[in-house]
């Protein structure tokens, strides 16, 4: 499935280092969300895009700074993180209206040292 | 704030057997979905229910929709080795907001 893509697939890094993940999806969708997967909360959405504006921003911390320049392409700034923020990050996609299926990227294994 | 549980956290079944997973909101959902993860891969859309009552079918998956639109559940029939994964529901409370269950880890034992 290379629907939805997301890279770097695994990322290691210090809690004073920057970095971004990106994702780009080839399905014509218009909305793009971030999603945090970890042991504690399978499945934590943390932001919303439609037609690249944040719709949605579910309290995370402003070291994640996400940015959306069009409907295809998803970006995820991270910097000063922390070693709780060590996780799977999982880009989704789907047509605007929460009730159309996401397509999920393959994601991002995050680990914070 | 609008929730939605799902059970059990973890299930265990000998390769044949059945397994079902259930997912209950405290309100009306407007639809719900369900999704599989396998170990190490992300999570695929399986189906949506919309309907009161209504029960679709892939193979030997089963999926309903409760009559108060409040519950859904999964079944699968003679389970296989390829069934593990992790279950997902998300609910559609009708205002934008779809609300991922915490899923269902299933292990097959052969």
């Amino acid at each position: 499935e290379t629907g939805v893509t997301q890279t770097p697939r695994h990322l290691v890094m210090g809690m004073t280092n920057k970095k971004s993940l990106k994702c780009e999806q080839h399905l014509g969708h218009n909305a793009m969300y971030w999603y945090k997967q970890s042991a504690k909360k399978p499945l934590e959405l943390m932001f919303v895009y439609n037609f690249k504006e944040q719709t949605e921003n579910n309290s995370v911390p402003s070291r994640f700074s996400p940015e959306c320049p069009n409907s295809s392409h998803l970006f995820l700034h991270l910097h000063t993180l922390q070693p709780e923020d060590s996780a799977l990050y999982l880009c989704a996609s789907s047509f605007s209206g929460r009730s159309y299926e996401q397509y999920f990227g393959p994601g991002t294994r995050l680990t914070v040292t | 704030g609008q929730q939605v549980m799902q059970i059990p956290q973890y299930q265990h079944v000998q390769e044949g057997e059945d397994f079902t997973t259930y997912c209950n909101s405290s309100t009306t959902l407007s639809n719900i979905q369900w999704y599989k993860q396998r170990p190490g891969g992300h999570p695929v859309f399986l189906i949506q229910l919309v309907k009161s009552g209504e029960v679709k079918k892939q193979k030997r998956l089963t999926f309903q929709f409760g009559e108060a639109k409040k519950n859904s559940s999964l079944h699968i029939t003679a389970t296989q080795t390829t069934d593990v994964g992790t279950y997902f529901c998300a609910g559609d409370f009708g205002n934008e907001k779809l609300t991922f269950g915490t899923g269902t880890r299933l292990t097959i034992i052969p």
